[in-house]
């Protein structure tokens, strides 16, 4: 079965600086698709960034980019130039190629200190 | 651009009572998912319909069903209940096959309090 696992609770950053994410998973399939996922206080789900695993190109958007490492199982999410507004839940999640439910990480909260 | 239209927004019902969730997926999108979100917690996969028919069933209590009609809207029917329900609900749309956007669409979700 695929796992999800992000091993930091919480995160701080400083407004205008960078931070980094970690999130890992464990697979046997070939084909997959990665995302991040922002959970604000209001609660809404929204799409961060995504990643095909076919893609060797690191997917980016805007001050948002994943360092993707298909052999480690590695899907960092940067963010740079924090701002007041990325503060939220963060959530890494997998989708195979076979089966279209997502597989949730537990989240990251981001804190952005002003 | 349309979005996935959720309703009620907010829900309050009492133990052994009956809820209906409603979700409105994206024009053209074949695929529905609910997940349910507890406080704190990621949120936990349910069920998934795609062309009206479920594709996937996750960890849905035997006191739920769902159904996805045939323009495409889905119900999530929820009876009997219990203080354990009260969580954030969701529901995702997509387009599966055919097109290369393989992301998911979340509505802004129902919030089910149980009392």
């Amino acid at each position: 079965a695929q796992t999800v696992t992000q091993s930091q609770p919480e995160m701080s950053v400083q407004e205008a600086e960078t931070v980094t994410l970690s999130c890992t998973y464990d697979t046997s399939e070939s084909d997959y698709y990665l995302f991040w996922y922002k959970q604000p206080p209001s609660r809404q789900m929204i799409l961060v960034i995504r990643q095909e695993a076919y893609k060797q190109q690191n997917a980016t958007e805007n001050r948002f980019s994943v360092n993707f490492q298909k052999a480690a199982k590695s899907f960092s999410l940067k963010i740079s130039d924090s701002q007041l507004g990325d503060a939220a839940m963060y959530f890494c999640a997998y989708r195979g190629d076979s089966n279209y439910q997502l597989i949730w990480g537990a989240g990251t909260k981001l804190i952005i200190k002003p | 651009a349309a979005g996935v239209i959720q309703s009620p927004r907010h829900l309050i019902k009492e133990k052994r009572e009956t809820a209906t969730l409603k979700c409105y997926p994206i024009p053209r999108h074949d695929t529905v998912y609910w997940y349910q979100q507890g406080p704190g917690q990621d949120p936990q996969f349910l069920i998934s319909f795609y062309e009206k028919m479920q594709s996937d069933k996750g960890s849905i209590p035997d006191r739920f069903s769902a159904q996805q009609f045939s323009d495409y809207h889905s119900e999530l029917n929820m009876s009997s209940l219990e203080l354990g329900d009260s969580a954030l609900y969701f529901c995702a749309s997509s387009l599966v096959g055919g097109s290369a956007n393989y992301g998911y669409t979340f509505g802004s979700g129902t919030r089910l309090t149980v009392v």
